[in-house]
């Protein structure tokens, strides 16, 4: 199985400030139409998870453009521009290439 | 706005079969994947499998022999089976739409999330 590997686990952030989480795979997410099949959700306190970003840098409907995700094959980046305390959460990146579909173990975002 | 619900036991037995339904309202449950995903308390996210409208499943191979999925699509619900379980399957179950795209039906990701539910293996 393809395992998911973020870092830091634990992110403290001052509100305005930027932010960015690490994600990688054990192997290639790249398929063979050239997508890398890497999202990211956020889980707020008490809350499902939600989909942040699909194919690595396409927002989810309603996402703010404070949120960007890059990489491709096996390192990807989740940034956010200026936190917000609505951000506090955990993140977790997925990959979606084969089954078992598998999640990183979340990065906990708090404020400062 | 599509909306799923998880229902069933909040409590289990040990040895003892876990049996939750997600009722799907607001469109049909006619494509794409279906799937249940789970989340010991404090821990992260397991995928447990989903299933597509037409039945075809697929399991994650940790929970492979204990685990069964079923759709009715005349209900707009889904269901889900683990059997023999322990207290490692305390947890909160989440069901979830897998949106899909492509001849094989490629998953791209998890759009639409039930609330969850926590159940409680104990005797």
């Amino acid at each position: 199985e393809i395992v998911m590997t973020q870092s830091p686990l634990s992110l403290p952030v001052t509100p305005g400030e930027a932010a960015s989480i690490s994600c990688r795979s054990s192997q290639s997410l790249v398929d063979s139409n050239g997508y890398n099949y890497l999202d990211w959700y956020l889980q707020k306190p008490g809350q499902s998870p939600q989909l942040l970003m699909y194919l690595v840098s396409n927002r989810a409907s309603g996402v703010p453009d404070r949120f960007s995700g890059s990489g491709s094959g096996t390192d990807f980046t989740l940034k956010i521009s200026r936190v917000e305390a609505e951000d506090v959460g955990v993140y977790y990146c997925m990959q979606g290439l084969e089954t078992p579909i598998t999640f990183g173990q979340g990065t906990r975002l708090e404020i400062k | 706005q599509m909306q799923l619900q998880e229902s069933g036991p909040g409590l289990v037995k040990p040895s003892e079969t876990l049996s939750l339904t997600c009722t799907v309202s607001g469109d049909s449950i006619s494509d794409h994947y279906w799937a249940w995903i789970r989340q010991p308390p404090g821990k992260g996210l397991e995928w447990m499998g989903y299933l597509y409208y037409n039945g075809r499943t697929n399991y994650n191979p940790s929970l492979k022999s204990r685990v069964s999925m079923s759709i009715d699509t005349s209900k707009n619900q889904f269901s889900l089976k683990v059997r023999s379980v322990t207290a490692a399957d305390t947890a909160v179950y989440f069901c979830a739409r897998g949106y899909c795209r492509g001849v094989g039906c490629q998953l791209y990701y998890f759009d639409y999330w039930g609330l969850g539910t926590l159940v409680a293996v104990s005797s």
